[in-house]
């Protein structure tokens, strides 16, 4: 399949602090990209998405930035809290294929 | 509304055996996929079905296979259990219409002895 990693596996941060997430795509041709959270016992949670024709959104506490020219994706979590300690996965959509690609998780702690 | 619903939450079987798992998807979503996660491999796809038909597969043996019904609820089952098996199994529903997120369930837990 498709690779879709991080750069980096986990992230310590203090509380309080803005977190940023990295995540490289490989396939040009994706247009649709998603963050999801993973609690511990708890599957994936959708966080925020973006569309290639896109290249920030911006949520409660989190923007997603895209950038397409050399295929990378962010999570900024600002104001990181101790709830935001998790998994974090980025998603890539390749059209006509009616699934997704996901990366091996960055682990986010958050020290209080 | 309801989230996605999957049972059992952990199940415990032997090699060999094989298992069905069970997948609820949200009221009104027509497509259930499922996905394979260890910690080794990450979120792995294996199928995913809309309107009663698989739509699409990864790479798996056929030993993992899926099925939905009428009512959109999906199951998936794994025969010949081995050890490798041993899993977190995610099931994540979606309209199935156009490209939009999952909803992903809590998961069930299988531990193959």
């Amino acid at each position: 399949g498709e690779s879709v990693g991080l750069h980096l596996p986990t992230l310590s941060v203090q509380e309080g602090d803005n977190s940023i997430i990295n995540c490289a795509y490989s396939n040009s041709a994706s247009d649709y990209f998603i963050w999801y959270k993973q609690e511990s016992g708890k599957g994936p949670q959708f966080i925020i998405d973006i569309r290639s024709n896109m290249d920030k959104r911006q949520g409660q506490r989190v923007t997603v930035l895209l950038n397409k020219t050399v295929k990378h994706l962010s999570l900024q979590i600002a104001a990181t809290q101790p709830g935001d300690s998790a998994v974090y996965f980025c998603a890539e959509n390749i059209p006509n294929f009616n699934k997704f690609y996901f990366g091996s998780g960055t682990k986010l702690n958050v020290k209080p | 509304k309801a989230g996605v619903t999957q049972t059992p939450r952990y199940l415990i079987k032997t090699r060999g055996q094989q298992v069905t798992l069970s997948c609820s998807p949200i009221s009104g979503h027509r497509s259930v996929s499922w996905y394979q996660q260890t910690p080794g491999q990450g979120l792995q796809f294996l199928f995913e079905y809309f309107s009663e038909t698989q739509r699409n597969k990864g790479n798996f043996p056929g030993r993992f296979s899926g099925r939905q019904f009428s009512n959109s609820r999906s199951e998936m089952n794994v025969s010949t259990l081995e050890l490798g098996d041993s899993a977190l199994y995610l099931c994540a529903s979606s309209s199935g219409t156009g490209v939009v997120g999952y909803t992903f369930g809590s998961g069930t837990r299988l531990t193959v002895v």
